[in-house]
């Protein structure tokens, strides 16, 4: 079965900082790769996914990730944080055999200071 | 516009009573699901269907129940076996998987209290 590790409930940095969210994965075959963001009391909203093509993949917002198998890692980065990326994030992963649903990390708090 | 509408927003429940969550989807999904969302714990699988008249088990099924009859529709029967229903239920939407562009589509959420 596949899981995510979300390492950091909560991260928080500083407005024009480098934002780094880390992901782990573990899956038998290989995955696709999802992170989202979530607004207080709204739904979910895809930034970026990883789906076997190219292992680095640019987001909405100027967020982007790099797959790394030889670490299974998919870690969420920004060059620099602007107050409206304040938001819980969440890495996830499915695989095309099993089970066919998402399956979440538990999610990174995102606070960025002024 | 296409897009996953769930309905109410904010539910409240006596203990002891049934209540469903609606979740209405136009994007012509195959598959819909149904996850539960409590503080720190990410989202937690409840049900999910690949097709009308089929739907699995997820990770925390008992206490609820499902049904879809419809390839828009796929409500969630919160049950008075639920033991501690208050959470925010968040529905969603994808392609079948296994195919390309597999991510998920989420509604607004709703978020339910016991009372």
């Amino acid at each position: 079965a596949q899981s995510v590790t979300q390492l950091g409930s909560h991260v928080s940095v500083s407005e024009g900082a480098l934002v780094l969210l880390r992901c782990n994965y573990s899956s038998s075959v290989p995955p696709y790769l999802f992170w989202y963001v979530q607004y207080p009391n709204q739904g979910l909203q895809l930034l970026l996914k990883y789906t076997s093509a190219a292992t680095l993949v640019k987001g909405i917002n100027g967020f982007e990730a790099e797959f790394k198998k030889s670490e299974t890692s998919f870690h969420l980065t920004k060059p620099s944080a602007h107050m409206s990326d304040a938001a819980e994030y969440f890495c996830a992963v499915s695989v095309p055999t099993g089970r066919r649903a998402l399956t979440f990390g538990s999610g990174t708090r995102l606070q960025v200071q002024p | 516009d296409g897009g996953i509408t769930q309905s109410p927003k904010y539910l409240f429940r006596k203990e002891g009573q049934n209540v469903t969550l609606s979740c209405e989807q136009n994007l012509n999904h195959d598959a819909m699901y149904w996850y539960r969302q409590d503080p720190g714990q990410g989202l937690r699988l409840i049900y999910y269907s690949q097709i009308v008249n089929d739907f699995q088990k997820g990770d925390i099924a008992e206490g609820y129940s499902v049904s879809r009859e419809k390839k828009e529709s796929f409500p969630l029967t919160v049950t008075s076996a639920q033991k501690n229903p208050t959470a925010f239920y968040l529905c969603a939407s994808s392609r079948r998987q296994g195919a390309l562009n597999t991510e998920a589509f989420f509604g607004q959420g709703t978020r339910l209290t016991v009372v």
